[in-house]
């Protein structure tokens, strides 16, 4: 069935460093894929989508790029801020559903 | 545009009790979806609901239902709490329910805590 792996976190990064986050999935045909971005006692806000391969999402300086051949969806930030923590998901749309299958979350700290 | 609302935003329950959890979707928006949100699981689908019809169940207990009104409006129960129900309901709503693009805005979540 279809399924998202994400790295494990938690990230620990210092204020302007470099941000990736690894998220692979199994699926079959072509599904939409989103990352979505959880801070403390809050829902879950999309962060950004791609809907077909080589789409590359973009928001608030977080990019990620649909990658088919090594079905990967990683997120990347140039320079991030203590603001960006939060935890992280990364999640596709199966195709038949609808409904959002999301990876494990994963953590990010980012200190002053 | 007012987003995705739930009542209540916290709820303390005992075993055995039941509960009811709201959903208000975006104005406009048809389709509501539940998840279950827990540190063990993660985040694990429910079920969604289409124009006051169960489009698609995960894979929970008979415990957990829902329904839709003609509002859209959107209520999940639980009967017969037990103690590993306690997590965070996320109610979700997009315009339609269709394979593919299906972008979902969700609410706050409701924190039910089971003793």
């Amino acid at each position: 069935g279809n399924s998202v792996t994400q790295m494990e976190g938690p990230v620990t990064l210092s204020e302007e460093a470099f941000l990736t986050i690894n998220c692979t999935y199994t699926a079959t045909g072509y599904p939409s894929l989103f990352w979505y971005v959880q801070y403390p006692g809050e829902g879950l806000q999309l962060l950004l989508k791609a809907t077909k391969a080589d789409d590359k999402g973009s928001n608030k300086g977080f990019e990620a790029t649909y990658r088919k051949e090594t079905t990967s969806f990683h997120l990347e930030k140039g320079s991030v801020q203590v603001s960006d923590s939060a935890v992280y998901f990364c999640a596709l749309s199966d195709q038949t559903t609808g409904k959002l299958i999301f990876g494990q979350g994963t953590t990010l700290q980012v200190k002053p | 545009k007012a987003g995705v609302t739930q009542t209540p935003r916290y709820l303390i329950k005992t075993r055995g009790q039941q509960v009811t959890l709201s959903c208000s979707p975006i104005s406009g928006h048809r389709s509501v979806s539940w998840y279950q949100q827990t540190p063990g699981q993660g985040l694990q689908f429910l079920f969604e609901y289409f124009s006051e019809t169960q489009r698609n169940k995960g894979n929970f207990p008979g415990r957990f239902s829902g329904r839709q009104f003609s509002n859209s409006r959107s209520e999940m129960n639980v009967s017969t709490l037990e103690l590993g129900d306690s997590a965070l309901y996320l109610c979700a709503s997009s315009l339609e329910s269709s394979g593919g693009i299906n972008e979902q805005f969700f609410g706050p979540g409701t924190r039910l805590t089971v003793l």
